[in-house]
């Protein structure tokens, strides 16, 4: 799979929108962007998916660059339960199994009260 | 619907010895897969099982090992213990386990090993 960047850490305060960037300028035209994040504790949980066009449901927005070299991961309103470490992950149609996930390091974010 | 659940949720072994691993997926779900969270090397997967086959493997040495029932339940042995194996163990299930299909995940197993 292709190689994410993605920064070590972001801060937020409560309520406010939270736009987590997402850099891959190797991704390869049949890489689905995937986003997933792990809060305190538990497993990792699913948040949302595309492949160019931008994406929208109930837990964020994914906004793709025009060229995809780069994505952001858009919490309209953060709460605190939102605090947790997102993974920005590509995939490959070709792959065989829809199950592997290949996880980078993600980002941290915190949301302050 | 009830959601992944894995047992034990917290294990403590010594070296050398061997420990299983329980996973429940979700019902009607037939593609079970597992990770290995450490600090230092994060989310890694190990292997994918789907109707009772292992279909896919990562890079984890024969140690590691595991097998699914007809009823999809899964589960993951690992012998003769390292301290290295000191690990969360997560489990996760999805429908057919195709691509762009969500995984949903379990909450681990924290195996610590002596």
């Amino acid at each position: 799979d292709a190689k994410t960047t993605q920064p070590n850490s972001m801060e937020s305060n409560e309520e406010e929108p939270v736009h987590l960037p997402c850099n891959h300028s190797t991704i390869s035209g049949t890489d689905y962007i995937h986003w997933y994040r792990q809060l305190p504790s538990q497993g990792p949980e699913y948040v949302i998916h595309g492949l160019t066009s931008n994406v929208n449901n109930r837990m964020a927005s994914l906004a793709i660059a025009e060229d995809r070299k780069s994505s952001t991961l858009i919490l309209h309103r953060a709460t605190l339960r939102d605090a947790a470490v997102y993974y920005c992950i590509l995939r490959d149609v070709e792959e065989t199994s829809g199950s592997r996930l290949t996880f980078g390091e993600g980002t941290q974010l915190t949301v302050n009260p | 619907k009830a959601g992944v659940t894995q047992t034990p949720r917290y294990l403590i072994k010594t070296r050398g010895q061997q420990v299983t691993l329980s996973c429940s997926p979700i019902s009607g779900h037939r593609s079970v897969s597992w990770y290995q969270q450490t600090p230092g090397q994060g989310l890694q997967f190990l292997f994918e099982y789907f109707s009772e086959t292992q279909r896919n493997k990562g890079n984890f040495p024969g140690r590691f090992s595991g097998r699914q029932f007809s009823n999809s339940r899964s589960e993951m042995n690992v012998s003769t213990l390292e301290l290295g194996d000191s690990a969360l163990y997560l489990c996760a299930s999805s429908s057919i386990g195709v691509l762009n299909e969500k995984l949903f995940f379990g909450s681990g197993t924290q195996l610590s090993v002596l």
